[in-house]
């Protein structure tokens, strides 16, 4: 089964840094999104990406956040000024044709 | 607005032992999805069903089942012969809609501890 690759699979930064995170989807998907599960809580949606821009969003996803697809290829997401809250697990998803969400493997970011 | 409710934070049962986890949900949607993910230590996201609204039949797989009751809202899923690589975390999430691009929403997850 085709896989979702996220790198890096850990990021540790300072506080009031830029983090990217990437994600390479499977090539014939449409839909992308970024969740995030902060350590031992539930897993959260950030943002869902449609045709090179964000159809959805929820409140989590504030001006400090962005996602692109640059190249075509990959699918970012930005965190331009990181704070301690936002140490979490962060998941990227794409959905195929037939339904259903293949999840990344997740980046750990750890804020210090 | 759409909600999942897993109702159990933790179970601990012995290997063998038969479980199920409790998943109940809100939407005011006809047309949804429901879904069950096994996060192991490991940390990925393992998709394991998706279930759409229209299809009340119980689907078993191996040792696993679910029952979909529409009438109670719920989609709960029984390990049969637990075995201690079945611990995890297990999260119900629902997608609402016809449109193709809703995202999940999440239970707050189950976390199953087998014991030998």
């Amino acid at each position: 089964e085709p896989e979702v690759t996220q790198t890096p699979s850990h990021q540790v930064t300072q506080m009031g840094q830029e983090v990217i995170l990437r994600c390479v989807p499977i090539s014939n998907h449409l839909y992308f999104y970024w969740y995030r599960q902060i350590l031992g809580q539930k897993v959260e949606f950030l943002v869902s990406f449609y045709n090179n821009e964000i159809s959805e969003k929820s409140e989590i996803f504030d001006d400090q956040f962005s996602v692109e697809r640059p190249d075509g290829s990959n699918f970012t997401l930005k965190i331009r000024s990181t704070k301690l809250e936002d140490s979490a697990m962060y998941f990227c998803a794409e959905k195929g044709g037939l339904g259903g969400y293949t999840f990344g493997s997740g980046t750990r970011l750890t804020v210090v | 607005a759409q909600k999942v409710t897993q109702a159990q934070t933790e179970i601990s049962v012995v290997e063998k032992e038969d479980v199920t986890l409790d998943c109940v949900y809100e939407t005011r949607d006809t047309t949804y999805y429901l879904f069950w993910y096994k996060q192991p230590p490991s940390g990925e996201l393992v998709f394991l069903i998706r279930r759409n609204s229209f299809d009340e039949q119980n689907e078993i797989s191996g040792r696993y089942s679910w029952n979909f009751q529409k009438s109670t809202s719920s989609f709960n899923f029984t390990i049969t012969a637990s075995q201690v690589v079945d611990s995890a975390v297990y999260f119900c999430a629902l997608s609402e809609g016809r449109n193709a691009g809703n995202m999940l929403t999440f239970g707050g997850g189950t976390r199953l501890m087998v014991k030998p």
